[in-house]
């Protein structure tokens, strides 16, 4: 069956930059897109950006241009999210979400990264 | 970028009633590239309906989506207790997908 796991929680000083990793199981990595969701505490979703595992191509959400790169490593079946000049309102759950292999609707979710941004 | 519009905001009713969520886009969304998630606390989304009105793998039937354009509704028939969470819709016909603001259905 498809697994998403996810990194462990991260504390992150403003300014920083965080990296979590998504690693993939019970399917072939490079034939499905990977996206990028985060949530702040009780607010809604966001997306930020998706992945082809098979080439690397991404594409990112108009708002983290410039501070959000998306990657993968195919021998590991892991794609990464790092996220750069953290801010408060940053803080936030982090998904990785696999499409469905031909529509990129997202269907099968990682169990979330917290990321908290404090001082 | 798409901006999708959801409503009620809240949705106050009791198990066996009949729901109606709404999902409005400021323009039309292509070939219908609109799915419904469930999310209850804690647990990441969880994919009900793609293409306005295909149920997702093992989603029963009392969900069911429709519309078209720029107009799409969520319909749950006999509500369970289970079905009490919030409701996010998603376009993704665009190369940026956007999410709704949510609508949370609570227990009247």
């Amino acid at each position: 069956q498809v697994q998403l796991v996810q990194s462990g929680a991260e504390v992150k000083k403003p300014g920083a930059s965080v990296k979590v990793s998504c690693k993939a199981s019970g399917y072939t990595f490079t034939s499905y897109y990977m996206h990028w969701v985060r949530q702040a505490p009780g607010q809604g979703l966001e997306w930020m950006g998706i992945i082809n595992p098979s080439g690397g191509s991404t594409s990112y959400a108009q708002k983290f241009q410039g501070r959000v790169t998306m990657t993968r490593d195919t021998s590991t079946s892991t794609v990464y999210m790092d996220l750069s000049s953290l801010r408060s309102e940053d803080t936030a759950v982090y998904y990785c979400a696999r499409d469905d292999g031909g529509n990129y609707v997202p269907v099968n979710w990682g169990q979330g990264t917290l990321v908290t941004v404090s001082s | 970028e798409i901006v999708l519009t959801q409503s009620p905001g809240t949705l106050s009713l009791s198990p066996g009633e009949r729901a109606t969520l709404s999902c409005r886009a400021s323009q039309s969304v292509s070939s219908s590239y609109l799915a419904w998630y469930q999310q209850k606390p804690g647990q990441a989304p969880r994919l009900l309906i793609y293409g306005a009105s295909s149920r997702a793998t093992g989603i029963p039937d009392r969900f069911s989506g429709s519309g078209s354009g720029t107009d799409f509704t969520l319909t749950i028939n006999r509500l369970e207790p289970e079905d009490f969470a919030v409701y996010y819709c998603l376009q993704y016909g665009s190369s940026s997908l956007t999410f709704g603001q949510g609508t949370k259905l609570e227990i009247k």
